[in-house]
């Protein structure tokens, strides 16, 4: 597609269940990140994929969270047991430059409540 | 370790003002400095990337200035319309990571 897309927009679930957040990023982008807002508060990164490098998952905040990308392409975020704590928008980005160096293209975010 | 401040946290202008937005970072060796927007409810679009050689860069009534030596850039805005109206967010490219800003609320009252 021609941008970031994520899915789902919008996801409202009980404590305890578990979710997965997915984002699609720009064809031919190496680098992808989730980073996560809660209200009112900046960015908190999460995770970094580059190629085939294993992933960066040093902002993850617990073993609840983890998040995978097949082929490259799709990258799925997955939070176990929610928490109320973990409301918040996650933030899916893609970059056609490996690390700092290159132009980040955000999708609109999902935004999780837990309720 | 970097620290990226952006001030002010928001800022209210009438329609038509020129205006400043101001992020400063403690660690001079960045990689490159990006500006952001971010509309309610929505991811944020890329506005502006100075790299570290670069001294500013310009897209249509913006302006993006870069000074590593004392920690800081400046985001102008020319002629600002009610529709510039958004949080303005900063990141700083170091130590292979992006050190973001907390942001700045813009409201432009028509």
């Amino acid at each position: 597609g021609a941008g970031v897309s994520q899915s789902p927009s919008n996801k409202v679930t009980e404590k305890g269940k578990d979710v997965e957040l997915r984002c699609d990023p720009i064809s031919g982008h190496t680098a992808l990140y989730w980073y996560r807002q809660s209200l009112g508060q900046g960015l908190e990164f999460l995770i970094y994929f580059q190629g085939n490098s294993a992933p960066d998952k040093s902002g993850l905040p617990s073993d609840r969270f983890s998040a995978e990308r097949t082929g490259g392409s799709v990258s799925t975020l997955t939070i176990q047991r929610t928490q109320q704590e973990d409301s918040a928008v996650y933030l899916c980005a893609s970059s056609p430059s490996p690390g700092p160096s290159g132009e980040l293209f955000f999708g609109e975010g999902s935004r999780l409540t837990v309720l | 370790k970097q620290e990226v401040t952006q001030i002010p946290a928001a800022l209210s202008v009438p329609e038509g003002e020129n205006l400043v937005l101001n992020c400063s970072f403690t660690d001079s060796a960045i990689y490159n400095l990006q500006w952001f927007r971010q509309d309610p409810g929505k991811g944020l679009t890329s506005l502006l990337l100075i790299q570290s050689s670069q001294r500013e860069q310009t897209s249509g009534r913006l302006n993006a200035s870069l000074d590593k030596s004392s920690g800081r850039s400046t985001l102008y805005i020319a002629a600002s319309q009610p529709g510039d109206s958004a949080t303005y967010l900063c990141a700083v490219g170091s130590n292979y990571q992006l050190i973001w800003g907390a942001g700045t609320k813009l409201i432009i009252k028509p």
